[in-house]
């Protein structure tokens, strides 16, 4: 099995401040990768789906890198409605693992 | 806009069967090119993919619930399905169903509904 493991977990961080949270898989995934962003008794929301691309409406102050077994999310300047728990998940049709998650809060 | 709407008992008992309904509107299952995924989240833990159906029949799921995890589709009403059986507290969650765009991750989620397993 394929293992995620997240870090930090948990981030504090100030409005305006770049943050980065990084995902690292126990093998190589490729670019199988999704980060999700959730809030408080809400469903996931997809940002980032195959390492780097930005899904439809996600504002561009999110951005996602890396190939292989390391991996990054990106926040370029905090707003207030980023504070929220951060999940990277790898897929593949046959393989499906999320991270433990990353809770950003405000400092 | 494609919408997910879970339904279902919110409590079930030790060693029942765990059932879950999601219908699917503004999109047919039918159609093609995506899992019809289930997904749960532990109370104030991280989330565990349970597993996802394709609009032909075939399934996919977690190894670790392999063993008690059925999930079907009702193309007529739109539907799928989750079925867990032998369940334990351990089972307690809510569960999500989800749309997996192939190559592109879950795009779509329902709101989630809590299953509590307790006598």
């Amino acid at each position: 099995d394929i293992q995620m493991t997240q870090s930090p977990s948990t981030l504090s961080a100030s409005v305006g401040d770049r943050v980065t949270i990084t995902c690292r898989a126990s093998q190589s995934i490729s670019n199988w990768l999704a980060w999700y962003q959730q809030k408080p008794g809400k469903a996931p929301n997809l940002l980032i789906y195959r390492a780097s691309n930005l899904e439809d409406g996600v504002p561009s102050r999110f951005s996602g890198s890396g190939s292989g077994t390391e991996f990054t999310l990106t926040i370029s300047s905090l707003q207030p409605d980023d504070f929220a728990t951060y999940y990277c998940q790898h897929y593949n049709s046959y393989s499906y693992t999320f991270g433990q998650g990353t809770k950003l809060e405000i400092k | 806009q494609v919408q997910l709407q879970e339904s279902g008992p919110g409590l079930v008992k030790p060693s029942q069967t765990l059932s879950l309904t999601c219908t699917v509107s503004g999109g047919s299952i039918s159609s093609g090119g995506y899992y019809w995924t289930w997904i749960r989240q532990h109370p104030g833990k991280g989330l565990e993919w349970i597993g996802y159906i394709y609009y032909s029949g075939n399934t996919y799921y977690n190894p670790s619930l392999k063993s008690r995890v059925i999930i079907s589709v009702d193309m007529s009403k739109n539907q799928f399905s989750l079925k867990l059986s032998s369940v334990t507290a351990a089972d307690t969650a809510v569960y999500y169903c989800a749309r997996e765009k192939l190559g592109a991750a879950v795009d779509y989620w329902g709101q989630g509904t809590l299953v509590t397993v307790s006598s």
